[in-house]
């Protein structure tokens, strides 16, 4: 049962061009999302995160957009650098208290950005 | 200010034998997790620790796996009579607050059972 999807394996954007990730989620008991970058061999690096009662984040190049109603959310990079090719990862955690705050991963988007 | 590490980088073990992962968290965090991941998938949650204290498990496959957290030193995750299914990237994250917060994570230990 996956929880969080990145129905995209793959994406392919030019230098300066935006960059635009995309991932679903079907538990309603989310709250928190992340997402992450990773380079092979080693570990996922934070990149952003948004609670649920926003709807936008924005982090110098990075906004990620929440849109609960449709259990969606996208990270948008502009502009998009060679640098940023990477895997990235969304992810989801619930925090309501008594529960641990694991995180739910997507499967990640390859993200190449060419020149 | 050291981030999260872990070692060894990498593991290669002979089916079997036993597998011993540690993670020191961050400077000032005391919580850890525990992830795996499989080739060509994201990573999966397998256990939860604070001090001494296990807090979710439901992750860790209910045979052959253990972790903990001791009051001193790092975390282990331990892995015994491994077999090749249990090739994997494992990584360890923590972070300073439970609930919301974000997770660092640590490079990784990619464990070869051969």
């Amino acid at each position: 049962d996956q929880q969080v999807k990145q129905n995209s394996p793959s994406l392919s954007v030019q230098e300066g061009r935006i960059s635009i990730l995309n991932c679903d989620y079907t538990n309603s008991m989310f709250d928190y999302f992340l997402w992450y970058k990773k380079y092979p061999a080693e570990g996922p690096t934070f990149l952003i995160s948004i609670s649920s009662i926003k709807d936008k984040n924005e982090d110098g190049r990075f906004t990620v957009f929440l849109n609960k109603s449709a259990k969606h959310l996208s990270l948008h990079i502009v502009p998009s650098q060679p640098g940023d090719s990477a895997v990235y990862f969304c992810a989801a955690s619930s925090t309501d208290t008594g529960t641990a705050s694991k995180l739910t991963f997507g499967t990640g988007t390859r993200l190449q950005v060419t020149l | 200010n050291a981030g999260v590490m872990q070692n060894p980088r990498h593991l290669v073990r002979r089916r079997g034998q036993e597998a011993r992962l540690r993670c020191s968290p961050m400077k000032g965090h005391s919580h850890v997790y525990w992830y795996r991941q499989l080739p060509e998938e994201g990573l999966k949650f397998m256990v939860y620790l604070q001090k001494e204290n296990i807090i979710d498990e439901s992750g860790m496959p209910k045979e052959r796996f253990s972790a903990e957290f001791p009051k001193e030193g790092p975390s282990i995750l331990r892995i015994q009579q491994v077999v090749r299914g249990d090739s994997a990237a494992y990584f360890c994250a923590s972070s300073p607050l439970q609930g919301g917060n974000e997770q660092f994570f640590g490079p990784g230990t990619r464990l070869t059972v051969l």
